[in-house]
């Protein structure tokens, strides 16, 4: 099973910073059939299903707005906000679909400084 | 827009079957698949299988020994079936639907709380 870990478990960063979150994946999530790597990110806030914001690791679902990017490849990831707002506030995960079982991190929370 | 809405018991007694049945409208739950995923009190997404329209299901093998997942195409409808629970099962259950390109989430259903008690 591929396992994936998260980095910071927790964050404080001031309205208007840059946020930046780390994942990381037991083995390489690169699919070589579309040289793309399988590796979503989901915006969680309390009483509401997880949001998705970014697949392919670096493609931004529709309707999410720009600030949000991901970038990364192989074993390595990061989600960044680039200008933090007060509605950012969430966990955050990143969630593996190269192979089954399908796995998410263990989530890291985004708060305001 | 796609929604989904998850239903069924908030309390069931250890030892006993989990049943939800997850409701997709504004759109048919043909040509997808559509999966359940849980989450524990104070803990992360743990994803527990899918299932596609036609009936193909693909199980988390950490609970395939005690999950069932179908489909109703008339209903537009896909449950979940666990048994055996214990309190490990206490958590939010998700519905959602598969992506068409890769096995990432893009419509979700509010979640619902199921406590498994003694």
């Amino acid at each position: 099973d591929i396992v994936m870990t998260q980095s910071p478990d927790s964050l404080a960063v001031s309205l208007g910073e840059r946020a930046t979150i780390n994942c990381k994946s037991s083995q390489s999530v690169l699919y070589s059939s579309n040289n793309k790597n399988c590796l979503a990110w989901y915006q969680h806030k309390p009483g509401q299903p997880p949001k998705l914001l970014i697949y392919w690791a670096s493609t931004r679902e529709s309707g999410v707005p720009d600030r949000f990017s991901g970038s990364g490849s192989g074993t390595e990831f990061t989600l960044t906000i680039s200008s933090l707002q007060a509605e950012d506030v969430a966990v955050y995960y990143c969630q593996q679909y190269y192979g089954s079982p399908f796995s998410f991190g263990q989530g890291t929370k985004l708060e305001i400084k | 827009q796609v929604q989904l809405q998850e239903s069924g018991p908030g309390l069931v007694k250890s030892s006993e079957t989990l049943s939800l049945t997850c409701t997709v409208s504004g759109g048919s739950i043909s040509n997808y698949y559509w999966s359940w995923i849980r989450q524990p009190p104070g803990k992360g997404l743990e994803w527990i299988g899918y299932i596609y329209y036609s009936g193909t299901t693909i199980y988390n093998p950490s609970l395939k020994s005690r999950v069932t997942i179908s489909v109703d195409t008339s209903r537009n409808q896909f449950s979940l079936n666990l048994n055996s629970v214990t309190a490990a099962d206490t958590a939010v259950y998700y519905c959602a639907r598969k992506d068409v390109s890769g096995s990432f989430f893009d419509y979700w259903g509010q979640g619902t709380l199921v406590t498994v008690s003694s």
